[in-house]
């Protein structure tokens, strides 16, 4: 429906998992963001990728390791989670990384035991 | 720290009337902000973005204001209707090149 799709849509792990989210945009965007958004918090940016390079890590402990092997396609690697990580990860494209708006996906609803 | 403030978490309207959200920011000068929309289990969806350079913008039954001033901007829905009920984010240029969000404010419009 808005061009970027995610899977899968939940997803339960326990903390000794090694799981992947995945991201896919079909609108020809430059720019491809993930985000966490937990309950009662704003969206806290954590990764970005302008033409497949990381320019932004917004200080994200190493359990969460992104891939952008090109510009359509965005994954988070997940290991060794802790509970408090259970948040609705969003991605979401842009045309570049400033002065556009951004199309975000529905969602991945992650629950860490 | 740059924040973006909203400083309502929930707003109830009686339908037909103009519904006014408010986004503050602190400690900054943010080139231009964005309005989404938020629906329950959904993505943000992009509504607006208004540059410093521009004191209003306006899209169908939506306005929003940016005043670098009071470093501000307010969020209009003029003849609300049910539909418009979810719960509205603003945004502004955070870091290089990701987005900081406020809280959001969650719109109900009553019949």
């Amino acid at each position: 429906e808005t061009g970027v799709t995610q899977t899968p849509r939940h997803l339960v792990m326990g903390m000794t998992n090694k799981k992947s989210l995945k991201c896919e945009q079909h609108l020809g965007h430059n720019a491809m963001y993930w985000y966490k958004q937990s309950a009662k918090k704003p969206l806290e940016l954590m990764f970005v990728y302008n033409f497949k390079e990381q320019t932004e890590n917004n200080s994200v402990p190493s359990r969460f390791s992104p891939e952008c092997p090109n510009s359509s396609h965005l994954f988070l690697h997940l290991h060794t989670l802790q509970p408090e990580d259970s948040a609705l990860y969003l991605c979401a494209s842009s045309p570049e990384t400033s002065g556009e708006g951004q199309f975000f996906g529905p969602g991945t609803r992650l629950t860490v035991l | 720290s740059q924040k973006i403030e909203q400083n309502s978490e929930a707003l109830n309207i009686q339908e037909g009337k103009t519904a006014t959200l408010t986004c503050n920011y602190t400690n900054y000068s943010p080139a231009y902000l964005q309005w989404y929309r938020q629906d329950p289990g959904r993505g943000p969806v992009f509504l607006l973005l208004i540059r410093e350079n521009e004191k209003e913008k306006r899209k169908e039954r939506l306005k929003v204001t940016f005043d670098t001033t009071l470093k501000q901007s307010l969020f209009h829905i003029t003849a609300s209707q049910p539909a418009d009920s979810a719960t509205y984010l603003c945004a502004a240029r955070g870091g290089a090149d990701g987005l900081t969000f406020g809280k959001g404010t969650h719109l109900i419009i009553q019949p």
